[in-house]
């Protein structure tokens, strides 16, 4: 049983709008919520991480939301540029024991120029 | 500094082999991790290790072994291939000074088992 869902498998948006990605997780007692970011024929790289004491955390054009009585997280890009068409991964970890974190299976994100 | 390297890049066996991945890191990470990545399916720990000369399953363990001999390298082995074991492979490395540390990860190897 999935315990981080990424329920949109694609997102496709227009240069220089937002894009929104979704992530869902089952479990409460997830501490740490991380997003990465992989092109194809690479691994992938870390983006953003949120801290559930937080709801927001923002570096340059990304913010990651988090509203933990809903159990969901988002990453928000703007404005989005073509160079960010990748495919993003929500991870989410549980603080205290080995660092394990769970993944999401991904949401492949298409930006047209 | 290279990271997280990855050997070899791409390998095709026939079932029944056997083959062995190496990771290496030059971070002095204590942390190493293999995982798979299937289509649709996302990335899924297959073993990992805390430190040197310790190694651990994780959600899909089955069909490999590891080995964790020295700091900067941990070796993804898999004794009989299968069809299903058809992936690729990523390795990843973390420091361990703040819980917040995250995942470093090497370019990944294409394993295809006829």
């Amino acid at each position: 049983d999935q315990q981080v869902k990424q329920n949109s498998p694609s997102l496709s948006v227009q240069e220089g709008r937002i894009s929104i990605l979704n992530c869902d997780y089952t479990n409460s007692m997830f501490d740490y919520f991380l997003w990465y970011k992989k092109y194809p024929a690479e691994g992938p790289t870390f983006l953003i991480s949120i801290s559930s004491i937080k709801d927001k955390n923002e570096d340059g054009r990304f913010t990651v939301f988090l509203n933990k009585s809903a159990k969901h997280l988002s990453l928000h890009i703007v404005p989005s540029q073509p160079g960010d068409s990748a495919v993003y991964f929500c991870a989410a970890v549980l603080y205290g024991g080995s660092y394990i974190p769970t993944f999401g299976r991904g949401t492949s994100l298409i930006v047209h120029p | 500094n290279a990271g997280v390297t990855q050997t070899p890049k791409f390998r095709v066996l026939k079932t029944g082999q056997s083959m062995t991945l190496l990771c290496a890191q030059d971070m002095n990470h204590e942390y190493m991790y293999w995982y798979r990545q299937d289509p649709g399916m996302g990335l899924r720990l297959i073993h990992y290790s805390v430190g040197e000369g310790t190694t651990a399953k994780g959600e899909v363990p089955d069909g490999y072994n590891v080995s964790r001999l020295k700091k900067q390298n941990f070796l993804l082995g898999l004794e009989s291939a299968a069809p299903s074991q058809t992936s690729v492979y990523f390795c990843a490395s973390r420091l361990l000074q703040t819980s917040t540390d995250t995942q470093y990860f090497g370019p990944g190897t294409r394993l295809t088992v006829l």
